[in-house]
């Protein structure tokens, strides 16, 4: 069975201080991992994906994800937050060899402080 | 520019009445896909279609119909729509499936069903 957990709903940073967004996945296949974000009124936008050449994963805006197979994780990091990241975050799973399905987690919401 | 249009943006109805929301994608891409979004639960397939006369349920089709006469557009129908349909959606398209090929979105349709 193919899951994926966002493990917090809600995180909020200072403007200039670092972002870590987790994601944690269950696949029984390698999969292909994204990020996406939402704002406000908007689609959802790719931020990064994993697609098993490098591990870490280097996406726009200053965002990158590390893709650790051990821990089955792929957490969205950015060394310093600005007051434009504010958005939903969705990490997104795609099973590789079954087919058409992607798997959203349920999304983080991220505030930032001035 | 490439891109997934969707329509309306909004949209207020009442129980029953049949309403369409198109879906257009100007990227030749084979896969799309209709979701909706609700708090709390991330966001839930309805419909997909691999291409052109394809079209298989997702997680929650129960009250949807979809076509995929032409590759490009892909509506999403409501015979009878009630207030439990009552959400944002989305519709995105992707190149192929299970060649890593992200999805794009479109700006959504907030429906309301009253």
């Amino acid at each position: 069975a193919q899951s994926v957990t966002q493990l917090d709903s809600h995180v909020s940073v200072s403007e200039g201080t670092p972002v870590l967004l987790r994601c944690n996945y269950s696949s029984s296949y390698s999969p292909s991992l994204f990020w996406y974000v939402q704002h406000p009124n908007k689609g959802l936008q790719l931020l990064l994906k994993y697609t098993s050449a490098a591990t870490l994963v280097k996406g726009i805006n200053g965002f990158e994800a590390e893709f650790k197979k051990s821990e089955t994780s792929f957490h969205l990091t950015k060394p310093s937050a600005h007051m434009s990241d504010a958005a939903e975050y969705f990490c997104v799973v795609e099973p590789i060899n079954t087919g058409n399905q992607f798997y959203f987690g349920t999304g983080t919401s991220l505030t930032v402080i001035p | 520019e490439a891109q997934v249009t969707q329509n309306p943006r909004y949209l207020i109805t009442v129980t029953g009445k049949k309403l369409t929301v198109t879906c257009s994608q100007n990227m030749n891409h084979e896969y799309m896909s209709w979701y909706r979004q609700d708090p709390g639960l991330g966001l839930r397939q309805i419909y997909y279609s691999m291409n052109v006369e394809v079209t298989d349920k997702g997680d929650v089709p129960e009250g949807y119909k979809v076509s995929r006469k032409e590759k490009r557009n892909f509506p999403l129908i409501l015979e009878s729509p009630s207030p439990n349909q009552t959400s944002l959606y989305f519709c995105a398209s992707s190149a192929s499936r299970g060649l890593n090929s992200p999805l794009h979105f479109g700006n959504g349709t907030r429906l309301t069903v009253t």
